[in-house]
């Protein structure tokens, strides 16, 4: 039962294009967001988050958007750089002590 | 700032063997998280310890996995004895506070069960 659901596992885009990889969750009781981004063989690093009261956080060249009408969120990268390929993580997290929920990850290519 | 640290990175046993991790978290993090992360998937929380107490140990297969955090700080996963399907990327995270949002983790150790 995958309540944090990342559709597309792979997505390729051209330097300095704008990429939007996509999340979408089933548990509506989520109530804070998280992008990861994974080199191979590094853990995973922590992106930009944001909190179900939000709807947009930007940080530099990368912009979460959240929907809770829609249980979506959507990460936005602008301009991607060739640098940004990796894998890029949503995780989800229910308020009080409970872990992270991890999609499956989304392999993004940006290509020079 | 030091990150986390894990070792060793890579482990290759065979089946049937024992194997054990190390994870040294970020200094001051009171919350430490075991996660097992499988070939073409996202990380699943095994274990998470809050200083030296388990908070939340579900996921974790106890006929064969155990993990310990003495003096609340560094930890040991281990595993005894191994299967196939624990072939998988072992990842150590830390936090600041209970309840996940950001948190830092580790290079993870490569296992593979032979």
């Amino acid at each position: 039962d995958q309540q944090v659901k990342q559709n597309s596992p792979s997505l390729s885009v051209q330097e300095g294009r704008i990429s939007i990889l996509n999340c979408d969750y089933t548990n509506s009781m989520f109530d804070y967001f998280l992008w990861y981004k994974k080199y191979p063989a590094e853990g995973p690093t922590f992106l930009i988050s944001i909190s179900s009261i939000k709807d947009k956080n930007e940080d530099g060249r990368f912009t979460v958007f959240l929907n809770k009408s829609a249980k979506h969120l959507s990460l936005h990268i602008v301009p991607s750089q060739p640098g940004d390929s990796a894998v890029y993580f949503c995780a989800a997290v229910l308020s009080g002590n409970t872990p992270l929920v991890f999609g499956k990850g989304t392999r993004l290519s940006v290509i020079a | 700032e030091a990150g986390v640290a894990q070792s060793p990175r890579y482990k290759i046993i065979e089946k049937r063997q024992s194997v054990a991790f190390w994870c040294n978290p970020i200094s001051g993090h009171a919350t430490l998280y075991w996660y097992q992360q499988i070939l073409g998937q996202g990380p699943k929380l095994l274990i998470q310890f809050q200083n030296n107490g388990v908070v939340d140990d579900s996921q974790l297969p106890k006929d064969r996995f155990s993990a310990e955090r003495l003096k609340g700080v560094d930890s040991t996963l281990k595993i005894q004895p191994a299967k196939l399907e624990d072939s998988a990327v072992y990842l150590c995270a830390s936090s600041f506070w209970r309840g996940g949002r950001e948190q830092y983790f580790g290079p993870g150790t490569r296992l593979t069960v032979t």
